[in-house]
Order: structure tokens, then sequence, then C-alpha cells
């Protein structure tokens, strides 16, 4: 089954309003990896953290990696309307060397 | 420099039919993948080239076939399609295993 799991599945915010995307693995994770997919595109890479308890900062966007690293967040200040699209978590499991992507979640910003 | 290139673009086919899905990448990249994407799904690795000359299954292989013809290019190819692989293909390649993953513009396959 599905090993790697975001909430939420959907997110209306207004223009302003902050967003968070949750990421929970079922096991460790050697990395994790954050994309970005606009509506019709393809996926486009934002970030990626490595270590245990990892913070990175890209202007209105902060990742988070955590200390177990099982779980990742993706939180967005002050959402505008050029951040909408679909944001994936991905990364690869420890066990068995595979690389898995998160259902993603979809952010749509009303004006 | 194209990046990622997939051909077609769009493709309908009937039960039973085959095809292949072509990849190619001008980075210069040693890892390549295949991926499908299902609504709710997220993206879903078929396949992956870790370097020229290696394949290995992901999460959904069975129905698929890869070649990594050589550094730059990697297909897939449906021998008996079926309509549970209708679906949006993305090809993608990193420089490495691990790292970040650049991917194509997607096939759009609707199989009847």
């Amino acid at each position: 089954g599905q090993q790697v799991m975001q909430i939420p599945q959907y997110q209306h915010v207004q223009e302003g309003e902050d967003f968070t995307t949750y990421c929970n693995s079922s096991t460790t994770l050697s990395n994790i990896q954050w994309y970005k997919q606009r509506p019709g595109g393809h996926p486009v890479f934002l970030i990626q953290l490595v270590k245990s308890g990892e913070v990175k900062k890209q202007k209105r966007l902060t990742f988070q990696f955590g200390e177990a690293k099982k779980n990742s967040s993706l939180h967005i200040t002050a959402t505008q309307t050029t951040d909408v699209g679909t944001y994936f978590c991905a990364g690869f499991t420890n066990t068995g060397n595979q690389f898995y992507f998160g259902t993603g979640t979809s952010l749509t910003v009303i004006p | 420099n194209a990046g990622v290139t997939q051909t077609p673009k769009f493709q309908v086919l009937k039960t039973g039919q085959s095809m292949t899905l072509q990849c190619a990448q001008d980075m210069n990249h040693n890892s390549m993948y295949w991926y499908r994407q299902d609504p709710g799904m997220g993206l879903r690795l078929i396949y992956y080239s870790a370097s020229e000359g290696t394949t290995d299954k992901g999460e959904v292989p069975n129905g698929y076939n890869v070649s990594r013809l050589n550094k730059r290019e990697f297909s897939l190819r449906l021998e008996s399609a079926a309509p549970s692989q209708t679906s949006v293909y993305f090809c993608a390649s990193s420089p490495v295993g691990l790292g970040t993953q650049y991917f194509g513009p997607g096939t759009r396959l609707l199989v009847l």
C-alpha cells in the first residue's frame, strides 16, 4: 500500500492566509524532497532535506524534516495566487531503497 | 538544453495493443525513472535505472518493461495495454540516485 501519506488532500485558502501540508511515512526515510506541480504541468523540485530535525526556508516557504525522519511539513506564509498547485513530498526508504511520492496536497488560493 | 523530453504527448490505445513511450535527457544524468500519475494516488514509481546498463523495479512494475538504451534514453514499453494503464506517465532523471529529479512534460495515455 501507499507508504507516504499527505494531509490534507485539498486546501482552499484566501490570498494572504497561511498554508501547511503534512507528510507522513510508514518507514524511516533517508531524505525528503518536496515538489510542486502546477495544474496540467509536471513536478518541479523545490528542496531536499537530509538531516533529522532539519529546517530550511525559501522566501515564504518553510520546510521541516522530523526528528525520527518519518514526517515532514511545508508551510507557506501569506499565500499568493502563484502558489496554486499540488505539493508533493517524496523520499527514499531506508529499507529496500525504494522511492515513494506522497499523495499530494492540492492548494487553491482565492484572490 | 531541452532537459527531459518525452514522446508522444498523447496516445489512445485499444486493449491489447502495445506501444513504447520514449524519454531522453540531455543533462548527462546517471539515473532515470518512469512514474505513473493517477488522481488521488500521487506519482508511483514503475521502474528506474540507477545508471546505464541497470534497471530495477519500482512500486508498480507489472505490465511494463523498460530499456536503458544508453545514458540519454530510457524507454517504457506496454506489451499488452489494459484500461487500468490509463494514466499520465512521467519520465524523470537525476544526476545521482538520491538527488533532485527533473521531470519531462508527461505522456497522457488512454486505453479503451
